[in-house]
């Protein structure tokens, strides 16, 4: 069965850095976009960026767009989020998800359990 | 960036009732609407892809319908285990927006 296993989540400090992996399996990982997700606590969900499932296009949220990049190692079914200038408001549960379309974008069928990003002095 | 405007934020209803949450987009997203079921503490899931089709392994009692700009997601014959938060995701244009989500709660 299709399994995303995020990792990387940590306590940081504004400023810093912080890359986020998600580990896939049971499905044809470079066949599909993935995407990034996040839901700060007790608050709603927020799209943060998608890459095809070529890696040749990628798109972001307003929010982080020029502070983080993602991008995808399709020989290690790997997802990767690199979070530069971390913010108080970065901090969120992350969560690494699949598209539902074949060789194109579209919406979000799966999702991983989400790994908590903490953004503290 | 496209607004989705979910309704109502929170809502109570029985087993057995039929309830119906809205979302509205602030342009015309065609038939790029979905919807998902989050439970505390797990991961979204998806119920409805493309504004009406069920996704598979998802109970008959949930529906999807709208166009253009106004959507709406309906449980028939609600159940205990419905009891979540649900929302909105316009897959349309970038960046995909999510509606702010609405809380049900099961009497």
């Amino acid at each position: 069965q299709v399994q995303l296993v995020e990792s990387g989540g940590d306590v940081v400090q504004p400023g810093r850095s912080l890359r986020l992996s998600c580990a896939v399996s049971g499905f044809s990982f470079s066949d599909h976009a993935m995407h990034w997700v996040r839901q700060a606590p007790g608050k709603g969900l927020e799209w943060v960026a998608v890459i095809s499932y070529k890696g040749n296009n990628e798109y972001f949220a307003d929010s982080v767009k020029g502070r983080f990049s993602i991008s995808r190692d399709n020989s290690k079914n790997t997802l990767y989020l690199q979070m530069n200038s971390l913010r108080s408001e970065d901090t969120a549960t992350y969560y690494c998800a699949k598209d539902r379309v074949t060789f194109g974008i579209g919406e979000i069928d799966y999702w991983g359990q989400g790994i908590l990003v903490t953004v503290a002095s | 960036a496209i607004q989705m405007t979910q309704s109502p934020s929170s809502l109570s209803a029985s087993v057995g009732d039929r309830v119906t949450i809205t979302c509205r987009a602030s342009q015309d997203i065609t038939g790029d609407l979905a919807w998902y079921q989050q439970k505390p503490g797990r991961a979204p899931k998806l119920l409805i892809h493309s504004v009406s089709t069920l996704q598979s392994g998802v109970p008959s009692r949930f529906s999807g319908s709208g166009s253009g700009t106004d959507f709406s997601l309906t449980i028939s014959g609600l159940q205990p285990e419905d009891s979540a938060t649900y929302y909105c995701l316009q897959d349309c244009n970038y960046p995909y927006t999510f509606g702010q989500g609405t809380e049900l709660e099961i009497k």
